[in-house]
């Protein structure tokens, strides 16, 4: 079985500073791992996928993500924030034997002025 | 312009009503999933479908149907056997290793 922790719900930052969003993963089987972001009542959109290759993926917006095997973890960062990154950002994992995505439970990201 | 389309965007029923929540996909993928979306508690897998004429259950397919007669649509029904079913319903599709998601349909039931 799999199961994603994403440890903050709730990460509040100052505009231009940097953020980084953790997210950890139980996996008994190899994985792919997914970052989405969600603006209000609308649905996710990718921000980056890590699939083989290079542990430090880039994606849009300005984000990355390092990927780390012997933890576990699949760190999302962007090193100066805007205000319109204010949004929930969702880590997930899809096992290689499966078509399914397992989520966390999402960590909202409030950029402050 | 390729994409997913849920309609409508914002849905009221009253309880004891069965809902059908739509979505369509233009991307030519062959499997399709419905999520429910709950504060808090990220995204839970109801229904998938791998291809026409077939779907398994998720996490919580208790309450819900679905249908796959074509490629492009797979309808949602929320039924009355669903005790709770107020929540934001998202739809998504599958390329080859990523989930594409449509805009999502609130549902609010009263």
């Amino acid at each position: 079985a799999q199961s994603v922790t994403q440890l903050d719900s709730q990460v509040p930052v100052f505009e231009e500073a940097p953020v980084e969003l953790r997210c950890n993963y139980s996996s008994s089987v190899s994985v792919y791992l997914f970052w989405y972001v969600q603006y209000p009542n609308q649905g996710l959109q990718l921000l980056l996928k890590y699939l083989s290759g290079s542990t430090l993926v880039k994606g849009i917006n300005g984000f990355e993500a390092e990927f780390n095997k012997s933890q576990t973890s699949f760190h999302l960062r962007k090193p100066s924030v805007h205000i319109s990154d204010t949004a929930e950002y969702f880590c997930a994992v899809g096992p290689y034997n499966t078509d399914k995505l397992i989520f966390g439970t999402g960590t909202r990201l409030q950029v402050f002025p | 312009d390729g994409g997913i389309t849920q309609s409508p965007k914002y849905l009221f029923r009253k309880e004891g009503q069965n809902v059908t929540l739509s979505c369509e996909q233009n991307l030519n993928h062959d499997a399709m999933y419905w999520y429910r979306q709950d504060p808090g508690q990220g995204l839970r897998l109801i229904y998938y479908s791998q291809i026409v004429n077939d779907f398994q259950k998720g996490d919580i397919a208790e309450g819900y149907s679905v249908s796959r007669e074509k490629k492009e649509s797979f309808p949602l029904t929320v039924t009355s056997a669903q005790k709770n079913p107020t929540a934001f319903y998202l739809c998504a599709s599958k390329s080859a290793y990523e989930q594409y998601f449509g805009p999502g349909t609130r549902l609010t039931v009263t």
